[in-house]
């Protein structure tokens, strides 16, 4: 089965202290993205990554980093959280880019942070 | 840059009713859209997408949207609403070269009157 799985779902940690976001998916997709969903807001793309090695920003990166070292991971690290942060994140991935016909965009169940 | 709005923030119908959900995008080429739905405590489930031929596009649970360039719109209908519709509604426009971004509309929330 098609899955993108994200790890923790739910998190209260406090200001300042690095927390960690796992995002794994079994299809082989070459292309993951990390969003968080803020009431009002939708959704916005917080980084992107095309391929093992190759991550850029999205509409928002502030206060986030990636990295990309296997295809199927792409864990999202937040290296000092601040209440701001505080969202509903998503881990979305993708065998190609948004244009190839066809091509679908599979979502995590999202993972729920708060930062006190 | 490109944007898109959903200009209903709550919509309330009664179940059995007909239902549409509006969509409008700002895009200078054709974009490639979609429709996701969120329900309570749950994860973004793909309804619909449109990438280009037929401008009517039908989806998993009923529904379908149509694409109207004249009107920059790709609207969400359903003929008859269940109540196991209610949740959040979510219009989305990709484009070619950003990776697999999709930019988000801020969302409609659906509640269905029984």
């Amino acid at each position: 089965e098609a899955q993108v799985t994200q790890n923790p779902r739910y998190l209260i940690t406090v200001t300042g202290k690095k927390l960690t976001v796992t995002c794994s998916q079994n299809m082989n997709h070459e292309y993951m993205s990390w969003y968080r969903q803020d009431p009002g807001l939708g959704l916005r793309q917080i980084y992107y990554s095309m391929n093992v090695e190759v991550t850029d920003k999205g509409d928002v990166p502030e206060g986030y980093k990636v990295s990309r070292k296997e295809k199927r991971n792409f864990p999202l690290i937040l290296e000092s959280p601040s209440p701001n942060q505080t969202s509903l994140y998503f881990c979305a991935s993708s065998e190609r880019g948004t244009g190839a016909p066809g091509n679908t965009i599979y979502f995590g169940e999202g993972s729920w942070l708060t930062v006190v | 840059a490109q944007s898109v709005t959903q200009p209903d923030i709550h919509i309330t119908v009664s179940e059995g009713a007909s239902l549409e959900l509006r969509c409008n995008y700002s895009y200078g080429a054709t974009p490639y859209l979609f429709w996701y739905v969120q329900s309570p405590g749950q994860g973004l489930q793909l309804l619909l997408k449109y990438f280009s031929g037929d401008t009517l596009v039908q989806g998993i649970k009923g529904f379908e949207a149509e694409f109207k360039r004249s009107q920059s719109s790709f609207n969400l209908r359903k003929p008859s609403v269940h109540w196991s519709d209610a949740a959040e509604y979510f219009c989305a426009v990709g484009l070619t070269g950003g990776g697999n971004k999709l930019t988000f509309g801020t969302g409609t929330q659906l509640k269905v009157e029984l």
